[in-house]
């Protein structure tokens, strides 16, 4: 069975431009988490889906920062426009749901802004 | 404010040793926990898990040890080897809620 894959692995922007990073993930699950991994805050949460429908926006994150979720198996999570406090690795993460908490993360994007 | 935390940024232990992580939370709702591990350039995976019912759980070298009135739950690791080396993630959630609030992270180094 494929894990969750995140693609791209790498992703160097400048200032100001829009980036759009993908997620597929594990067949099946139900629940899709965006996070963003600094080694100051630790992992925070993004956004949140349920079958597609979104859970949580992730507040402080909502002006810069859209995620979508065409179909239940991808995801994008778009950043518009990009500043430099951005850079940081994004992970996508997915799980059952419905009492399957464990959550399956991918290897994450690697986003640095100049 | 931060609902889950590890005070503790970095543990140094001796190989051999016992390893004890821990986490405070602030949600008394949360009724699951759990501990992640993550190597570098890595992405956690989980390592155990354990619901509000039992105090205690057992696997292995790892016990999970919960204090709901202390709102604490530790992580000890026993005859921790050179390979326990990883950053340790403590994470909590609330029945009916699948969304998991994660720690900071201990960053543990098992010196041989």
């Amino acid at each position: 069975d494929a894990g969750v894959t995140q693609t791209p692995r790498h992703e160097v922007a400048e200032k100001g431009q829009t980036i759009i990073l993908k997620c597929e993930p594990v067949s099946g699950h139900n629940d899709l988490f965006w996070y963003r991994q600094t080694k100051i805050q630790g992992l925070e949460l993004l956004s949140y889906f349920r079958s597609k429908s979104l859970m949580e926006d992730g507040g402080a994150f909502k002006d810069r920062f859209k995620a979508e979720m065409l179909n239940s198996s991808f995801s994008t999570l778009k950043i518009q426009p990009t500043e430099p406090k951005d850079s940081a690795v994004y992970l996508c993460a997915s799980s059952f749901g419905t009492g399957g908490r464990e959550q399956y993360f991918g290897p994450g994007t690697r986003l640095t802004v100049l | 404010g931060q609902q889950v935390k590890q005070s503790s940024p970095s543990l140094t232990v001796q190989e051999g040793g016992i390893s004890i992580l821990n986490c405070d939370y602030e949600n008394d709702m949360f009724d699951y926990f759990a501990w992640y591990k993550k190597y570098p350039d890595n992405s956690p995976t989980l390592l155990i898990s354990v619901r509000s019912n039992v105090d205690k759980r057992e696997d292995g070298r790892l016990t999970v040890f919960l204090n709901k009135s202390g709102k604490h739950f530790s992580l000890h690791i026993t005859a921790s080897q050179p390979e326990d080396t990883a950053v340790y993630l403590c994470a909590a959630a609330n029945y009916g809620n699948e969304k998991i609030t994660f720690g900071a992270g201990t960053k543990l180094t098992i010196k041989p």
